[in-house]
């Protein structure tokens, strides 16, 4: 059992926006800023897509944005394309130099 | 370009033991936190250990804790990652990340293409 928690699927058709949570505790979500998404594609390594918590690094479409509210935090991807069909997981800073990652969910534009 | 190259991984009977390596270029190593993360095959990632910019903080994984060492060269600008008595559940492909900030949290933005351990009888 991850340590937080993403619903398994999500899905939307092209030019469609869709979200994904991501839930943890007052713990790690809830307590600090550090929440990462990451995109991982097919036999990729992962790439960063947000840290803490909303920001992009350079060269991620502005499509992709984060937010958070309590112990929950979300991935919305706005005017989905074709090439965003990919595995998300979102990662928590847990204190004491630990990270916790969420399941993984599976993003399939239809 | 930034780089991180793992090595080390390989098949390995339950109980031996394994040293993973990660040599990295590209960026001032001394100036950032780094990581192992790990995935199972057909399943998520998951956080193993990491360790702070000049090693004064670590940590392992639950699952780990014990049995796995990390550790970091700042002259050879490399990481590692020992691994005594493993067992099937370690079965995975590791990969060397490196963290955005010299502590762990600000999210890992360079991700090595990954090292396979098999831990089979």
């Amino acid at each position: 059992q991850s340590a937080l928690t993403q619903p398994p699927s999500a899905s939307g058709s092209p030019g469609q926006s869709v979200t994904i949570s991501c839930t943890g505790t007052s713990r790690d979500v809830g307590f600090y800023k550090y929440v990462s998404w990451y995109q991982q594609h097919p036999g990729k390594a992962p790439k960063l897509m947000i840290y803490e918590v909303n920001k992009r690094p350079s060269g991620v479409p502005d499509r992709f944005s984060g937010s958070k509210s309590g112990n929950t935090a979300s991935l919305t991807v706005s005017g989905l394309q074709a090439e965003d069909e990919a595995e998300y997981y979102c990662s928590s800073y847990g204190g004491s130099n630990n990270l916790l990652f969420g399941g993984g969910t599976k993003l399939t534009v239809l | 370009e930034v780089q991180l190259v793992e090595s080390g991984g390989g098949s390995v009977q339950p109980g031996r033991s394994l040293r993973l390596s990660c040599a990295t270029a590209g960026f001032t190593f001394d100036d950032h936190a780094m990581h192992w993360v790990r995935q199972a095959p057909g399943k998520g990632l998951e956080w193993v250990s990491g360790i702070d910019w000049n090693s004064g903080s670590i940590a392992y994984a639950e699952s780990v804790k014990g049995r796995f060492t990390i550790s970091r060269d700042s002259a050879k600008t490399s990481l590692y990652l020992q691994m005594n008595s493993l067992r099937a559940d370690d079965t995975a492909l590791y990969y060397c990340v490196k963290d955005r900030g010299t502590i762990a949290g600000g999210g890992l933005d360079v991700w090595g293409q990954g090292t396979t351990v098999t831990v089979s009888s």
